[in-house]
Order: structure tokens, then C-alpha cells, then sequence
């Protein structure tokens, strides 16, 4: 059972530059999230997402998309990447209603934008 | 504002020792709480969760308690291991008053643990 699994691992981008984060999970969570780590902070929510089809911004989504085509996979999208953006990526999923804040954190992402 | 603030930001015990780590919350209106361990490298992992009628929870050698009143939450390790070392995350959830709840991180506790 693999849980939460996040592509890819590391990432050096230029400024400017397009990339796309993927996170898959195999517990048929119905909720997603996208978070972002930082030195001295907490985790901050940059999108979420309730269902397939549907997402929402969080506390942090400027400069970021994102994408639930399929229930399993949930996608970050950065555009057009500024050093602003490098920081550690997790994903997490959860249950809805009660279960909503017992999340399950992938390995995270760890994005370099020069 | 919703915040959570943990103390000590670092600490550094021996293995064997028992130790505590602090958080102190001004979420409201407050769901529940919950404590997660982070390693190095990896993503946050639940080690136990604080309701409002719960004072104290254990989880092998980990304890959590909770008040309510004064908003303040503790995490317990007796008899340190050497994996025990990790960042220790306290998350405060609130009810959104459209309902749902949210969830607010502290910046965590680093811990670790030396022969």
C-alpha cells in the first residue's frame, strides 16, 4: 500500500520556467491538498480540493494551478517559476467530514528555482 | 488570529531522558488537536489526536495533553530513543463557520536525541 506517492522528489528550475507536480494516492481519499514547507514556518495550504473536478485556493495559491481530473491523482502547476517558489511541496489526502483533518503526507517535493 | 506557537523552537537531550515540548494555541472555535512527527526528509506523520473533552492521550512512550481553558497543549517523550530525533508538528483544527474545518501548523519543535 503506498500510500501518498509525490513526483518528483527534486526539482531545479530557472526563473520562468513551467513545471507540474504530481501526487497520487491509493486509499480512495475523497480529499486532496497541496502545501508548502518553509524555513520557520508552518505548513501553509496553497490549494485543495474537495472531490474530482473541483478545487479550491488556500492560504497561499497565488502563482500556482492545480488540476483533479481523476479522484487518485491531484496536479500543481507552476507557470512561470520565481525563486519566491522554492520551498519543500507536500501532498496530503484525507476522508471527508470527521476524518478531514487526519491527513496523509506524501514524502514532499523539494523545488529550486534559480 | 488563528495562531499556533510551540516552544522550545530546538532542543537537545540525551538518549534515556524524558522531555516536553509546548503548544499554545488561539484558535476558535477550536475542533480538535493534533500532534505529528516529521523526519528529516520525509512528510508529517500522526501520532495522536486532542479533542476538547480529552486531558491527556498516550501513544507508546509519546503523551499528549490538552487544556481547553487555557488553550495549551504538551507533548510527552519518556525514554528518549535516538529515533525520536524529527521535527514535532502541533495542528490546531477549527470549525469554519460555513462549515468544514481548517487547519493551522505550528512551525514545530526540532528534536534530537544524542548518545
Amino acid at each position: 500500500n503506498a500510500g501518498v506517492t509525490q513526483t518528483p522528489k527534486f526539482r531545479v528550475l530557472k526563473t520562468g520556467q513551467s513545471m507540474t507536480l504530481l501526487c497520487a494516492q491509493d486509499m480512495n481519499h475523497e480529499y486532496m491538498y497541496w502545501y508548502r514547507q518553509d524555513p520557520g514556518m508552518g505548513l501553509r495550504l496553497i490549494h485543495y480540493s474537495v472531490g474530482e473536478g473541483t478545487t479550491a485556493k488556500g492560504e497561499v495559491p497565488d502563482g500556482y494551478n492545480v488540476s483533479r481530473l481523476k479522484k487518485q491523482n491531484f496536479l500543481l502547476g507552476l507557470e512561470s517559476a520565481a525563486p519566491s517558489q522554492t520551498s519543500v511541496y507536500f501532498c496530503a489526502s484525507s476522508y471527508p467530514g470527521a476524518g478531514a483533518n487526519v491527513l496523509t503526507f506524501g514524502a514532499g517535493s523539494r523545488l529550486t528555482v534559480l | 488570529k488563528n495562531q499556533v506557537e510551540q516552544s522550545p523552537q530546538s532542543l537537545i537531550i540525551l538518549e534515556g531522558k524524558n522531555c516536553t515540548l509546548q503548544c499554545n494555541y488561539t484558535v476558535s472555535p477550536f475542533s480538535n488537536l493534533r500532534w505529528y512527527k516529521q523526519d528529516t526528509g520525509r512528510g508529517p506523520v500522526s501520532l495522536t489526536i486532542m479533542t476538547f473533552s480529552e486531558n491527556t492521550k498516550s501513544n507508546g512512550r509519546y503523551t499528549a495533553t490538552l487544556d481547553a481553558d487555557t488553550k495549551q497543549s504538551s507533548l510527552h517523550i519518556t525514554a528518549s530513543q535516538l529515533s525520536d530525533s524529527a521535527s514535532y508538528i502541533c495542528v490546531v483544527s477549527y470549525i469554519l463557520t460555513g462549515g468544514g474545518n481548517k487547519l493551522t501548523f505550528g512551525t514545530g519543535t526540532q528534536l534530537k536525541v544524542e548518545l
